[in-house]
Parts: C-alpha cells; sequence; structure tokens
C-alpha cells in the first residue's frame, strides 16, 4: 500500500527556516517524480514544486522560488522541501504527492506550517 | 487568483446528477488532455478521482465521470450520495510558469 507521510510543520516566526520532509513506502520511490502542493486555512490548493524521480529537474510557483528548495534522497525514500526567509502567507497545510505520468495519484496526509510573530 | 476557474459551489439532492466545470486556457485545458479531479471531504488530504480528462482509478465509483471540450473540462457525478459531498479541484498541465495548475475548488453540497 503506498503511504506518503509528511512531518517537520510547525510554528515559525517570519524570516527563519523550515525543513519539510515526506517519508515515502509502498513503492519504488526513486521511479517516480514528486510534487509538494500546499493549500491555506480555507482556501484552494496551490502547486510548489516539483522533482523529478532522478533529482535532475526541478521546478517552483513563482511564490516561492529562490526561497524554497525541493529535494530528495532515493536511497532513504525520502523527499525534503527547504523553506527559507518564511512569510505570513506562507501559513498553510504542505502535501507531498506521487506524480504518475499525468497526476498525482497519491497524496500524504499533510503537515501544518504556520508562520506569525 | 486560481489559473483555472471553477464554481465556488454546487449543490444536488441525493440521486441527481451534478456537473462541474473547470475553465482554463490555451495554454493549459484546451492543449492537453492532462485534465485531473481530486475530491477533498473536510479535514482531510486530496484524493485523485478522474486522470487525463475522463479515466477513473482504481476503486472511485462509476458514478464520477470526466470530459472536455475547447477549454473547458466538466466533472459529473450521478446518482449523488450524501458521502460525495466534499471540495472538488481539477487541475491542468501547463506550458506555462506552474508545471500544475489548480482550480479554485467547488464545495458540493448534497442537500
Amino acid at each position: 500500500q503506498v503511504q506518503l507521510v509528511e512531518s517537520g510543520g510547525g510554528v515559525v516566526q517570519p524570516g527563519t527556516s523550515l525543513r519539510l520532509s515526506c517519508a515515502a513506502s509502498g513503492f519504488t520511490f526513486r521511479n517516480y517524480g514528486m510534487h509538494w502542493v500546499r493549500q491555506a486555512p480555507g482556501k484552494g490548493l496551490e502547486w510548489v514544486s516539483i522533482i523529478w524521480y532522478d533529482g535532475s529537474n526541478k521546478y517552483y510557483a513563482d511564490s516561492v522560488k529562490g526561497r524554497f528548495t525541493i529535494s530528495r534522497d532515493n536511497s532513504k525514500n525520502t523527499l525534503f522541501l527547504q523553506m527559507d526567509s518564511l512569510r505570513a502567507e506562507d501559513t498553510a497545510v504542505y502535501y507531498c504527492a506521487r506524480w504518475t505520468s499525468t497526476r498525482l495519484d497519491w497524496w500524504g496526509q499533510g503537515t501544518l506550517v504556520t508562520v506569525s510573530s | 487568483q486560481s489559473a483555472l476557474t471553477q464554481p465556488p459551489s454546487v449543490s444536488g439532492s441525493p440521486g441527481q446528477s451534478v456537473t462541474i466545470s473547470c475553465t482554463g486556457t490555451s495554454s493549459d485545458v484546451d492543449s492537453y488532455n492532462r485534465v485531473s479531479w481530486y475530491q477533498q471531504p473536510p479535514g482531510t488530504a486530496p484524493k485523485l478521482m478522474i486522470y487525463d480528462v475522463s479515466n477513473r482509478p482504481s476503486g472511485v465509483p462509476d458514478r464520477f465521470s470526466g470530459s472536455k471540450s475547447g477549454n473547458t473540462a466538466s466533472l459529473t457525478i450521478s446518482g449523488l450520495q450524501a458521502e460525495d459531498e466534499a471540495d472538488y479541484y481539477c487541475s491542468s498541465y501547463t506550458t506555462g510558469t506552474l508545471n500544475v495548475v489548480f482550480g479554485g475548488g467547488t464545495k458540493l453540497t448534497v442537500l
């Protein structure tokens, strides 16, 4: 059974950093691209970033470009999102999701990041 | 502002059919048959319901169907059930700055 478990969320002050992790199991992690998608409280889904199966390509939403870095460790079946220079508008539940060809077919339960002074 | 446009809400009675629209542009919906639909009941993670415009993953009831015409995709839920009450999001591959773009979401209420 495919499982994606996010961790690393919490309450942080503006301007600080946080690193999210997504532990994958139940499938061959190194064969799949992975995404981060976030959802601000009471709002819709916002795509954040994608990383190719081998880490060779990475893309970011304009809202996080230059501040967030996506990475992965295929030997540990883990996806990461390094978030720097956090802003209040980054407050959201962050989901990792598996990318299968043309869709996000499995999602984790999400981890809440709150940026507040 | 979301790149794909969905109605904020739709409603229907049990047994009825409802259709949710998703309007994009020539850079996304109109150019690719890579429209997906996700269901998100309150307090839960999104779940894939339709992919590549009209395909259903294993386990999704055939009451859920998808279609596309030009730059507008649609999700139809027939034989509405109480358990269908949720937020629904469309998404599409895009040639723009985003790899994936979502709609703003539609809240389905089962009366």
